[in-house]
């Protein structure tokens, strides 16, 4: 059974700095890895998707990277802003379309930039 | 392009009482999934449909169901009320049957007394 795990649950940097959030999960037979971002009250914004073939997807200032093999994926955002403030999601997408499969969300990391 | 639209933003119910929520995925989107989403348990996948058909289904009792139309809307339907069901519901759509990126809409979020 799929386990998506993502830590720290709550993050604080201040502004103008680079981080890396981190998401793991427990098998690897994976579809695709993506990225989202909440914040307060509001739905989901997708930031970046990694196919199961890729190594990593690149946005603006934002990086992510895939090792299937020791089952984990990380988000680099580069020079934080105050903008950059929200809950950071990962999900991970089984191989098959059969009806028993489904996207597994991890329950996210909390980041607060301080201006 | 107007993005997916979820109606009503807010409810409120009594247990027992049954409760529709409504979702316009982005046009030309004929795939809509719908989630729950709790402090406690997360975001979790409730189900999928794809040209009015239910592709997948998550882990949920038979008091959640839902249908789509042939327009690609789709409802949500929970009956027989229980406090927690109080959460945040999200839709999000995407373009076919395929593992691509998902478009989320707002959410609905239902407060059951």
């Amino acid at each position: 059974k799929q386990e998506v795990t993502q830590i720290p649950a709550a993050l604080s940097v201040p502004e103008g700095e680079n981080l890396v959030l981190n998401c793991s999960f427990t098998d690897s037979a994976i579809y695709n890895l993506q990225w989202f971002r909440q914040d307060p009250g509001k739905g989901l914004t997708s930031l970046l998707l990694i196919q199961s073939s890729q190594r990593e997807q690149t946005s603006g200032r934002l990086n992510a990277s895939l090792d299937k093999s020791s089952g984990r994926s990380t988000l680099y955002i580069a020079a934080s802003q105050p903008g950059d403030s929200a809950t950071y999601l990962c999900a991970v997408t089984p191989p098959s379309m059969n009806r028993d499969d489904k996207i597994i969300f991890g329950k996210g990391t909390r980041l607060h930039i301080l201006p | 392009k107007a993005g997916v639209t979820q109606t009503p933003r807010y409810l409120i119910k009594t247990r027992g009482q049954q409760v529709t929520l409504s979702c316009s995925p982005i046009s030309g989107h004929r795939s809509v999934s719908w989630y729950q989403q709790t402090p406690g348990q997360g975001l979790q996948f409730l189900f999928e449909y794809f040209s009015e058909t239910q592709r997948n289904k998550g882990n949920f009792p038979g008091r959640f169901s839902g249908r789509q139309f042939s327009n690609s809307r789709s409802e949500m339907n929970v009956s027989t009320l229980e406090l927690g069901d109080s959460a945040l519901y999200l839709c999000a759509s995407k373009r076919d049957s395929s593992n691509e990126k998902l478009f989320f809409g707002s959410g609905t979020q239902l407060s059951v007394l």
